[in-house]
């Protein structure tokens, strides 16, 4: 049962296009969204968060926006740059736990 | 800083060994971490310690045995491993485990383990 998904499993960008990575998750108790960004066998990098109190979240070239009635959060990029090119993972928990669960990772490439 | 490291980088050791991974953290989280990452796969979580006592077990297998010595150190004891058990471990360490509010965690480079 895959509380958490990702259905694009890669993604193909012009270098300084926008890069838009998407998440659907099932499981209602979750109200904390993170994705994590990884290099091959490299550890996950944390790049943003969301709260579930929240609709939008912004850092830098990095936005994510949540759409709690669709279950639905996504991951826009702007502008994609080539060292933007790694795996992003969707990761969910419930903010009174601890336990993370991952999405199945978007493989991005931006070509220059 | 939000670094957590990881010893050894690289680990190859036979059915009949016993070794251990070891992670650390200086950042004063209370809560640490144990995934196992195959690959092309997501990282699945393995053990939670919160406050230096384990909280999360998800039916890990007895090879792989846990320890946590104080609230900085994690270790990851293994024995008699399978060459199925080859993946990356992964280490991760966050404020307090979720008790007082939602929590990053933060991810170490991980080992790359081979089993023979």
């Amino acid at each position: 049962d895959q509380q958490v998904k990702q259905n694009s499993p890669s993604l193909s960008v012009q270098e300084g296009r926008i890069s838009i990575l998407n998440c659907d998750y099932t499981n209602s108790m979750f109200d904390y969204f993170l994705w994590y960004k990884k290099y091959p066998a490299e550890g996950p990098t944390f790049l943003i968060s969301i709260s579930s109190i929240k609709d939008k979240n912004e850092d830098g070239r990095f936005t994510v926006f949540l759409n709690k009635s669709a279950k639905h959060l996504s991951l826009h990029i702007v502008p994609s740059q080539p060292g933007d090119s790694a795996v992003y993972f969707c990761a969910a928990m419930w903010a009174a736990g601890n336990k993370l669960t991952f999405g199945g990772g978007t493989r991005v490439l931006v070509k220059p | 800083d939000t670094e957590v490291t990881q010893t050894p980088k690289h680990l190859v050791m036979g059915m009949t060994n016993k070794k251990s991974l070891k992670c650390e953290q200086h950042m004063g989280h209370r809560a640490m971490y144990w995934y196992k990452q195959k690959a092309k796969k997501p990282p699945e979580l393995m053990f939670v310690y919160s406050y230096e006592k384990l909280s999360i077990n998800e039916s890990v297998p007895s090879r792989f045995s846990p320890e946590c010595p104080n609230s900085s150190l994690l270790n990851l004891h293994l024995h008699a491993l399978q060459p199925e058990d080859s993946a990356l471990y992964l280490c991760a360490s966050s404020q307090d485990g979720g008790g007082q509010g939602a929590d990053t965690q933060y991810f170490g480079p991980g080992t790359r383990l081979t089993v023979l």
